[in-house]
């Protein structure tokens, strides 16, 4: 089955500088990668999403990346903010109906 | 994208008894997904829920301990039978979204075994 491994585990940045997390997978039928942030005590919010047919895909201060050839797909927030501290999960799918399979998450503190 | 309302929120409950969570989806879906988040972790899926055929379940997961039932395309539950403090977990239903493939989650049931 599909494997996603997520990179780094936690991360911690200045207000305003950019976070990167990076993300892996093992099934080359994959072509769905969602990406979710998780306040504590909260649900999995949908944040960004990417398709294989896209290469990016941008909405405000995020951004993400797929690497088909390479199997990785990376979440970019620039512009970081306190409120941006929270749990971020990356995910990957092979097609509609089939559930998600989510990474480890990475745990990212954002400091004023 | 859907709404999905889960219930109960949270419950204290003896080991050795069971437990019912339901999902209750504004819409009709095809797929309805269970996920088990232990504390500090990720999401693990149980099992996927297909109306009129019996739920598929993940490695690691049996029915024996996770029955589900799926009577209709809106709603499904997810029972945790003779349970243990292992159990103790945040237990989510999932279903993917109409347009586009956004998967959403209810607000998820945080069980404590004692």
């Amino acid at each position: 089955g599909e494997n996603v491994e997520q990179h780094p585990s936690t991360l911690s940045v200045q207000e305003g500088d950019s976070a990167v997390i990076k993300c892996t997978y093992s099934d080359s039928a994959s072509n769905y990668f969602p990406w979710y942030k998780q306040e504590l005590g909260k649900r999995p919010q949908l944040i960004i999403d990417i398709r294989s047919n896209v290469g990016e895909k941008k909405d405000q201060r995020i951004a993400v990346t797929l690497n088909k050839t390479a199997k990785h797909f990376s979440l970019h927030i620039t512009e970081t903010q306190p409120e941006d501290s929270a749990v971020y999960f990356c995910a990957a799918s092979s097609d509609s109906g089939y559930a998600l399979n989510f990474g480890k998450g990475t745990s990212l503190l954002v400091t004023p | 994208s859907a709404v999905i309302s889960q219930k109960p929120s949270r419950d204290i409950c003896q080991r050795g008894t069971s437990l019912t969570i339901q999902c209750q989806v504004d819409s009709q879906v095809t797929m309805m997904f269970w996920y088990r988040q232990q504390p500090g972790q990720s999401l693990t899926l149980i099992a996927t829920a297909n109306q009129g055929s019996e739920a598929t379940y993940e490695s690691g997961f049996v029915i024996d301990k996770f029955p589900i039932s799926r009577p209709n395309l809106t709603f499904s539950t997810l029972t945790v039978s003779n349970m243990s403090p292992e159990d103790s977990s945040i237990y989510l239903c999932s279903v993917e979204g109409q347009e586009n493939y956004g998967y959403t989650f209810g607000s998820g049931t945080r069980l404590t075994v004692v």
